[in-house]
């Protein structure tokens, strides 16, 4: 059965780097999102991608975050300059035409 | 705007007991309604799903109806088992009734722990 795969599946980080979180996004699925869930907190929405280029961002989804899609297969998200509240769970979503969205197993993401 | 409210965990029961877990949503237009399941270091799985009022999605011997008249979507199950413990999420998409939103709005989430 197809799914979604992130990579990597934990990273540790400085305050202030940069860090990219890649997916790879259900072969013929269309839409692509980002979510978070800080520990302990709800799942968060923060964008939605569709035919190169964001169709909805959350206002967590702030200029210090980028979303690109440089093949046909990669979905990443970038932080530019991370901070400690940074620290999340984030999970990438895809879907086909209807509403499901599919999961990723998701990147443990820490700040220091 | 959107929001899910589900009740609080942890929730502890034992093994062939029945399960409900509470949720209320509201939104502004006609949403469609999921439950979504985590197991313990996994990711977010759909478990089902409901798309219209008084629909009942179901699977795996969960069930959830589409109460469009006290806003709700409780996940029950009539005999749960020890593989059953994890984390269920309900949300809520209102992308296809006009409410524009293209995101999922979660609930905080509901721990489940079942006990031989």
């Amino acid at each position: 059965e197809p799914e979604v795969t992130q990579t990597p599946s934990h990273q540790v980080t400085q305050m202030g780097q940069e860090v990219i979180l890649r997916c790879v996004p259900i072969s013929n699925h269309l839409y692509f999102y980002w979510y978070r869930q800080i520990l302990g907190q709800k799942v968060e929405f923060l964008v939605s991608f569709y035919n190169n280029e964001i169709s909805e961002k959350s206002e967590i989804f702030d200029d210090q975050f980028s979303v690109e899609r440089p093949d046909g297969s990669n979905f990443t998200l970038k932080i530019r300059s991370t901070k400690l509240e940074d620290s999340a769970m984030y999970f990438c979503a895809s879907r086909q035409e209807d509403e499901t969205q599919y999961f990723g197993p998701g990147t443990r993401l820490l700040v220091l | 705007g959107n929001s899910v409210t589900q009740m609080e965990g942890p929730v502890t029961l034992s093994e062939e007991a029945f399960l409900t877990i509470n949720c209320t949503y509201t939104a502004t237009g006609y949403p469609s309604l999921f439950w979504y399941v985590q197991y313990p270091g996994e990711g977010l799985q759909l478990l089902l799903k409901a798309t219209k009022a008084d629909d009942k999605g179901s699977n795996k011997g969960f069930e959830a109806t589409y109460r469009k008249e006290t806003t709700s979507f409780h996940l029950e199950k009539g005999s749960v088992q020890v593989s059953d413990s994890a984390v269920y999420f309900c949300a809520l998409s209102d992308r296809g009734s006009g409410g524009g939103a293209d995101g999922l709005t979660f609930g905080k989430g509901t721990h489940l722990i079942i006990q031989p």
